[in-house]
């Protein structure tokens, strides 16, 4: 069975940082990307980032920039996000989700909860 | 970036009824449309991937069709299950961008 999990969020401060993990199972890791997405509160759903499946390229929606960047372990089937200089509008609950053939992604994970407040 | 609008944006139903959503990409996007719902407090499931393709355990009653800049996601009887926020979703260019969402509530 497929499986991603998020883990990592919590409370913090404006300009501090924080890192997002999303262990797989259930599939080869290392054959899939992995994308980020997520969704503040009230809002809709913004895609974050991807990093491709040998972690040789990452994309990121511009308004995290320089300040979000991806990693992974293959051997761990770990993907992490490093996030940054968070800003309260970073507030919302993340989701990682597996890349897919189609160029979409499915299935997603349940989320892990940032809240950036001062 | 490519802006992706989706109509509408929210709609009261009934059990039973069809229903259809509409989302129009600002630019061409081939077939690179995936559909997906989300209940409150869960994770989004995908439903149809490449504009038309019924994802696997997905239900035969949505179905999805279009392609370059105009897609729909039709819903042929609506079930309890399905009163949640249906959103769209273009695979083609990144950033890739969602649309707004379409709120289906119960009339």
């Amino acid at each position: 069975q497929v499986k991603l999990v998020e883990s990592g969020g919590g409370v913090v401060q404006p300009g501090r940082s924080l890192r997002l993990s999303c262990a797989a199972s259930g599939f080869t890791f290392r054959n899939f990307a992995v994308h980020w997405v997520r969704q503040a509160p009230g809002k809709g759903l913004e895609w974050v980032a991807v990093i491709w499946k040998d972690g040789s390229y990452e994309y990121h929606v511009d308004s995290v920039k320089g300040r979000f960047t991806l990693s992974r372990d293959n051997s761990a089937n770990t993907v992490s996000l490093q996030m940054n200089d968070l800003r309260v509008e970073d507030t919302a609950m993340y989701y990682c989700a597996r890349g897919n053939i189609a160029f979409d992604f499915d299935p997603w994970g349940q989320g892990t909860l940032v809240t950036v407040s001062p | 970036d490519i802006q992706m609008t989706q109509s509408p944006s929210s709609l009261s139903a009934s059990v039973g009824d069809r229903v259809t959503i509409t989302c129009r990409a600002s630019q061409g996007i081939g077939n690179n449309l995936a559909w997906y719902r989300h209940k409150s407090g869960k994770a989004p499931e995908r439903l149809i991937y490449a504009a038309s393709t019924l994802d696997v355990g997905v239900p035969s009653r949505f179905s999805g069709s279009g392609s370059g800049i105009e897609f729909t996601l039709t819903i042929s009887s609506l079930q309890p299950e399905d009163f949640a926020t249906f959103y769209c979703l273009q695979c083609n260019t990144y950033p890739y961008t969602f649309g707004p969402g379409t709120r289906l509530e119960l009339k």
